[in-house]
Order: structure tokens, then C-alpha cells, then sequence
């Protein structure tokens, strides 16, 4: 079955420090992947996607992420975290056949230290 | 360019009142979906729309009902509100299913007493 695991569920980095939040999924076929931001009382904004191509593709506000097919992974990079970067983080798998499915992680929550 | 909007932002019920959730969006999208977002458990799919005038069960649709007015407008029904109920609820819509990003509302939080 199709699922999206987010094994942290808080983070907390200093102000100007890297950032990687993981993502791994399951899913039988190359999926498309995205990773969404939610501010405080906000919906979610999109930050990148995956769909083919290149395996590291960049996204708004800095962020990058990385397919890494042998590992099932998608993880999210930031060079230098901002303290406006403290949020909630999804990572999310399309699935590109059979039954729609669109599932997303359980989100990990980031709070940046000035 | 209002992308996408719900209403109301917040709502109290009583237990075993009804009420509609609201959602429309101005990008001319195909596809329309309604979540609820429970903490620690992300998102979850209730009714998605892949185009007007069809309508599919998600992850969590009992309890629930949806109608797709037309191509803009998307709308959650509780017919009997229940405790399980209280969550954030989030309206989104996209170009097309599984491929595509989603654009969301700000969200509903709703509240059953």
C-alpha cells in the first residue's frame, strides 16, 4: 500500500544552521512527490515537486529536496534556516495509477532558536 | 486573485446540529478536495471532485457529505455533528488528480460541543 512515513516529528535548529527534514514513502511505481509548508493558522503552500528528471529539484524560500529512488526517499534541504522558516512540514506521494491517491506524511513541525 | 476561499473561518455546534462548509476557487481548477487535519495525523481525505459532477469517497467520509455546485464551488455537509468531528477543516483544489500541486484555503476550525 501507498504511504508517506515522516519519522521526525518536531525539529529544532539554530538560526543560519542547515536544515534536512525526512521523508520516506512506499509506492510501487516512480510517484510524483511534493513537499508543503503551514504557518500558523494558514493553509498549506506548496514548496517544490517531483515528477521526473532531475533528482534534486529546487523550490521557493531556499529549499531543495532530493529523490533518492534506491532509498524511497525525498528529503527536504535548507542551506541557512530562517527564523521565518519555523512551521509544519508535509511531504506528500501522488500516485500516477490505479485508484486516485494523493497521501500525505503526518508533518514535522520545526521551530528555529534565534 | 482569491485562489481559494472557505467559509465560515470558525464554527461551534452542538452535537447532532448540521451545518455546511463552503468552498469556492477562481483558477479555473478540474479537481476540488475537502480534508480534515487532526493533530499528529496530517492531513486526511474525505471527498475529493476529479472534475465537476463527480464525486468520490477518501480516507474518511463517514459522517459527512459533499456536493460539487459547479466547477468553482465545493461544499462539505455535516448532517449531524459529532464530537469526533472537531478538527481544522481545508478545502483544495488542483488542475487535475495525483500529478498535480494543491492549492489550499486558509481552513475551518470547528468546534462540536
Amino acid at each position: 500500500a501507498q504511504s508517506v512515513t515522516q519519522p521526525d516529528i518536531h525539529i529544532t535548529v539554530s538560526e543560519g544552521a542547515s536544515l534536512e527534514l525526512r521523508c520516506n514513502y512506499s509506492y510501487g511505481a516512480t510517484p510524483y512527490l511534493f513537499w508543503y509548508v503551514q504557518s500558523p493558522g494558514q493553509g498549506l503552500q506548496l514548496l517544490l515537486k517531483y515528477f521526473s528528471g532531475d533528482t534534486l529539484v529546487q523550490g521557493i524560500k531556499g529549499f531543495e529536496a532530493e529523490f533518492k529512488r534506491s532509498q524511497s526517499s525525498f528529503n527536504l534541504r535548507k542551506p541557512s534556516v530562517h527564523w521565518s522558516d519555523a512551521a509544519e512540514y508535509f511531504c506528500a506521494v501522488g500516485a500516477t495509477s490505479g485508484t486516485y491517491k494523493y497521501i500525505f506524511g503526518t508533518g514535522t513541525r520545526l521551530k528555529v532558536l534565534a | 486573485n482569491a485562489g481559494v476561499t472557505q467559509t465560515p473561518k470558525f464554527q461551534v455546534l452542538k452535537t447532532g446540529q448540521s451545518m455546511t462548509l463552503q468552498c469556492a476557487q477562481d483558477m479555473n481548477h478540474n479537481s476540488m478536495y475537502w480534508y480534515r487535519q487532526d493533530p499528529g495525523m496530517g492531513l486526511r481525505l474525505i471527498y475529493y471532485s476529479a472534475s465537476e459532477g463527480t464525486t468520490d469517497k477518501g480516507e474518511v467520509p463517514n459522517g459527512y457529505n459533499v456536493s460539487r455546485l459547479n466547477k468553482r464551488e465545493f461544499s462539505l455537509r455535516l448532517e449531524s455533528a459529532a464530537p469526533s468531528q472537531t478538527s481544522v477543516y481545508f478545502c483544495a483544489s488542483s488542475p487535475g488528480l495525483a500529478a498535480y500541486e494543491q492549492y489550499f484555503g486558509p481552513g475551518t476550525r470547528l468546534t462540536v460541543t
